[in-house]
């Protein structure tokens, strides 16, 4: 069955203190590796898509990376306004275009 | 583009009762995902259309949801009888089937559900 977890659930750093959020997928075949942001009350925005290990993908103060088993990504020095709640999602091969998604990490930026 | 839309944003309903969400897609978008999101499970796919065509509704719950597009611009989401366990935020996504943006979902701002 494909599967997406994300760690940590909750995450709090100060205003500067990078840090990264995993996203570990057991899929078979995949076919796409999304991140998504998500504000309170709104739905979720795309952040990337990555598609073969290997590949990197930035914007701002964001980077994503992917491996065989997980997706890191990275906040460098983070700010407040990077807070809200960060989602990953794969997409199989032979699952149509349907995204399973993780519970989400949950990103606190402290001035 | 508006994006896409959804109605109503807040649903207060009482047992029983038969609630109808909608969706509005982006335009040219040819996909169209209904997505349940409860802070137990996450984002839970319920049903997702191809050209209007329901492919996959493995992820509805049971008899009483039920899902219609009947053109390219438009879906509901319907629940009935309603129960306080289907209270949740019901988002609906859309996406082209070409082009850069082919495997990108965008996510309308979704209903909040709650059943009392």
């Amino acid at each position: 069955e494909d599967q997406v977890t994300q760690s940590p659930e909750a995450l709090r750093l100060q205003e500067g203190e990078s840090s990264s959020l995993n996203c570990s997928y057991t899929v078979s075949g995949l076919r796409g590796l999304f991140w998504y942001r998500q504000d309170p009350g709104k739905g979720p925005e795309f952040l990337f898509t990555l598609y073969s290990a290997g590949e990197e993908k930035e914007k701002e103060r964001l980077k994503a990376t992917l491996t065989k088993k997980e997706s890191f990504l990275h906040i460098t020095a983070p700010k407040p306004e990077d807070s809200a709640t960060y989602l990953c999602a794969v997409q199989a091969h032979l699952q149509g275009g349907k995204l399973i998604f993780g519970q989400g990490t949950e990103l606190s930026v402290k001035p | 583009d508006a994006g896409v839309i959804q109605s109503p944003r807040h649903e207060v309903t009482e047992m029983g009762q038969e609630v109808t969400l909608r969706c509005k897609p982006i335009s040219g978008h040819n996909s169209l995902f209904w997505y349940r999101q409860t802070m137990m499970r996450g984002l839970e796919l319920l049903i997702y259309f191809n050209n209007n065509v329901p492919i996959d509704d493995s992820g509805m719950p049971e008899d009483r949801f039920s899902a219609k597009m009947p053109n390219a611009s438009f879906s509901t989401l319907k629940i009935q009888p309603s129960e306080p366990r289907d209270s949740a935020v019901y988002f609906c996504a859309s996406r082209p089937s070409e082009g850069s943006g082919a495997n990108v979902l965008t996510f309308g701002a979704g209903s909040r559900l709650t059943v009392l």
